[in-house]
């Protein structure tokens, strides 16, 4: 158990849809990211929020958002939900802003499945 | 987009030998770290190495850096079955985040 619990393990869903996936990092980190990996694209980095703001953006779809909570957890909102939205959902917490010596600590994914 | 590429795509080897892993990027870097990812599962953090350091072991692992190539190398000892996942390099660049390479899918056969 890394410390960082990702909930649901598994979503399938239809095309059009909405999910919520979530995310609670490891105690004491503030930092969290969202990654989404497929086999095509690898792992593409999306968002990142610290200690509640959006810190850092990258190739994250407008049909896609996400939040960090006062108690820092953190929900990505995939919605209008493709085909090709399919993919591995990780996110990934930090101690602080920027990537320290210790990395990142990684959620078990969630796998989502889009039909 | 991806800042790191790995060398070789998959790598098969019988327990016991070395496993050697190259990773090449594109931009100046403050740091770059090896991962490891089991099907399916998360990512571990394996090892860091800062970008004025040229080589760091740990247990059986060794990374070496050579920033004027924009290269690393991972080498793993002695590989044991378990050693068998997909290992990434990641870097952080002139980005917030670190940003992964496309990984290298080593099988180790008993």
């Amino acid at each position: 158990d890394s410390g960082v619990t990702q909930t649901p393990k598994h979503l399938i869903t239809a095309t059009g849809q909405r999910v919520t996936l979530r995310c609670s990092p490891r105690s004491g980190d503030l930092s969290v990211y969202w990654y989404q990996q497929s086999l095509d694209q690898g792992l593409q980095f999306l968002i990142q929020y610290y200690n509640g703001e959006e810190r850092a953006k990258g190739n994250i779809l407008e049909r896609f958002s996400a939040q960090q909570f006062p108690d820092l957890h953190s929900e990505l909102n995939l919605s209008s939900l493709e085909l090709g939205d399919s993919a591995l959902y990780f996110c990934a917490s930090s101690p602080r802003d920027l990537p320290g010596p210790g990395g990142y600590t990684f959620g078990s994914g969630t796998r989502l499945t889009v039909v | 987009s991806q800042q790191g590429e790995e060398d070789p795509q998959a790598l098969s080897i019988q327990e016991g030998e070395n496993a050697t892993m190259n990773c090449s990027y594109k931009t100046s870097i403050n740091n770059l770290q090896w991962y490891r990812q089991n099907s399916g599962r998360g990512l571990v953090h394996l090892i860091l190495i800062r970008s004025n350091e040229r080589e760091k072991h740990s247990g059986r692992l060794r990374v070496t850096l050579d920033t004027s190539k924009k290269s690393s190398s991972l080498l793993i000892t002695a590989s044991r079955a378990a050693d068998t996942a997909s290992y990434f390099c990641a870097t952080d660049g002139s980005a917030r985040q670190l940003t992964f390479g496309s990984g290298t899918q080593l099988t180790v056969l008993p």
